[in-house]
């Protein structure tokens, strides 16, 4: 099973800052088969990037993921008020699936 | 715009059966290029894979997991189920349904998702 930690657990930055997630992986996610989730409370998580990098259907450009192997980045480049909630990435390169623990962005 | 709705009892009583069901629309359940899959949450914790199941009725399950779950689905009322038997309250939490979009055999990302159903087990 491929554990996944997210870093930090917290980020607190004021809108209009750049936002800078970290998933690590315990092993080389195949195919960079890494995907991002916003889950704000109450709410249905939404997807935001899929195989790294590419952008969901909807999302805004200023959502953006990089990496590849066992490093994975999601970067929001000008935070917005409503991007606060928690991130979190997923790999699907192999079963089982597995979530990391989650980034929780707070808007100052 | 497909969309995903979770039903079922918001409290069950420990050794009894959970059973929850996810509801389709704008979208057939039928198609092979998606999947179909439970996720859990406990609470304060991050999310947890339970399982998934394909039109042709295939189905995974996470290997972490006991072997209490039973995912089934009915195409005729574009729904798709969760069974857990024996429950105790360490299965107490939301519980997410979704679509996966398949990238290799059994795994995939998931898009869009239900809002979440809690489930509190407590006698």
């Amino acid at each position: 099973e491929i554990v996944l930690t997210q870093s930090p657990g917290t980020l607190s930055l004021s809108p209009g800052e750049r936002a800078t997630l970290s998933c690590r992986a315990s092993q080389s996610v195949r195919f960079s088969y890494l995907a991002w989730y916003q889950h704000k409370p109450g709410q249905a998580p939404r997807l935001l990037i899929y195989d790294a990098s590419s952008g969901a259907t909807g999302i805004p450009d200023r959502f953006s993921g990089s990496g590849s192997g066992t490093d994975f980045t999601l970067t929001i480049s000008r935070l917005e008020p409503e991007d606060f909630g928690i991130y979190y990435c997923q790999q699907y390169g192999s079963s089982p699936l597995t979530f990391g623990g989650g980034t929780k962005v707070e808007i100052k | 715009q497909v969309q995903l709705q979770e039903s079922g009892p918001g409290l069950v009583k420990p050794s009894q059966t959970l059973s929850l069901t996810c509801t389709v629309s704008g979208a057939s359940i039928s198609n092979d290029n998606f999947f179909w899959s439970w996720i859990r949450q406990h609470p304060g914790k991050g999310l947890e894979w339970i399982g998934n199941i394909y039109n042709s009725g295939s189905s995974y399950y996470n290997p972490s997991l006991k072997s209490r779950f039973n995912i089934s689905v009915d195409t005729s009322k574009s729904q798709f189920s969760l069974r857990l038997s024996s429950v105790t309250a360490a299965d107490t939490g939301v519980y997410y349904c979704a679509r996966g979009r398949i990238a290799v055999p059994a795994t995939g990302w998931f898009d869009p998702w239900g809002q979440g159903t809690p489930v509190t087990v407590s006698s």
